[in-house]
């Protein structure tokens, strides 16, 4: 059973420029959340997207959205990078049931702006 | 606001000894769970383990054993017979039961396993 797929793995780009990272998760589960790490805040919760719908969303800015397709699959975009967005973000697959077990990452896009 | 905290940002520990991470975290929530992940230097977080708040006994995976004690609201990981491939950063997180997923992260600890 594949494990959970982000990409692409590493990133480079310019302040003031618009980044799209996509994660797929495992198959059949049906929740997608985003998490932002850095090395001053930790991690954070960004967003949860459940069946299409976002279901949660943490206190980040609009520049910060997401999205998730009929296959579960889900996309993060952030628009104008700002040099603070370099960090390493993390999506979660879960089944997205009621009760929520376990909670399975992938490896993470390690975003830079420079 | 929902807080977990990790007192210890970094320990030590010889290769075959127990240690023990600790986890306490602030809830008003009647029902959550508790998840402890893994994450080495390449950055993927690592399932280890996870409790609910009303599961009666603590819970267990292989070396893993999660210390809970719910009236404290402390959730400590146990591993037991440490290897050197656990020297790595240990996230204790809180989630919401019937509320979807979203985990509350604390700050980490470091472990470093020594021969």
């Amino acid at each position: 059973k594949a494990g959970v797929t982000q990409t692409p793995r590493y990133l480079i780009k310019t302040r003031g420029q618009q980044v799209t990272l996509s994660c797929s998760p495992i198959s059949g589960h049906r929740s997608v959340s985003w998490y932002q790490q850095t090395p001053g805040q930790g991690l954070q919760f960004l967003f949860e997207y459940f069946s299409e719908t976002q279901r949660n969303k943490g206190n980040f800015p609009g520049r910060f959205s997401g999205r998730q397709f009929s296959n579960s699959r889900s996309e993060m975009n952030v628009s104008t990078l700002e040099l603070g967005d370099s960090a390493l973000y993390l999506c979660a697959s879960s089944l997205g049931g009621t009760s929520n077990t376990e909670a399975f990452f992938g490896q993470g896009t390690r975003l830079t702006v420079v | 606001a929902q807080k977990i905290t990790q007192t210890q940002p970094g320990m030590f520990v010889q290769e075959k000894e127990a240690v023990t991470l600790d986890c306490t975290y602030d809830t008003s929530d009647p029902s959550y769970g508790l998840f402890w992940y893994k994450q080495p230097s390449s950055g993927e977080m690592i399932f280890l383990i996870y409790q609910g708040s009303y599961d009666q006994q603590n819970a267990t995976e292989g070396r893993y054993s999660l210390n809970f004690q719910k009236a404290r609201k402390s959730a400590n990981l146990v591993i037991s017979a440490s290897q050197l491939g656990d020297s790595a950063m240990y996230f204790c997180a809180k989630g919401l039961t019937g509320g979807g997923n979203k985990l509350t992260f604390g700050t980490g600890t470091q472990l470093k396993v020594e021969l």
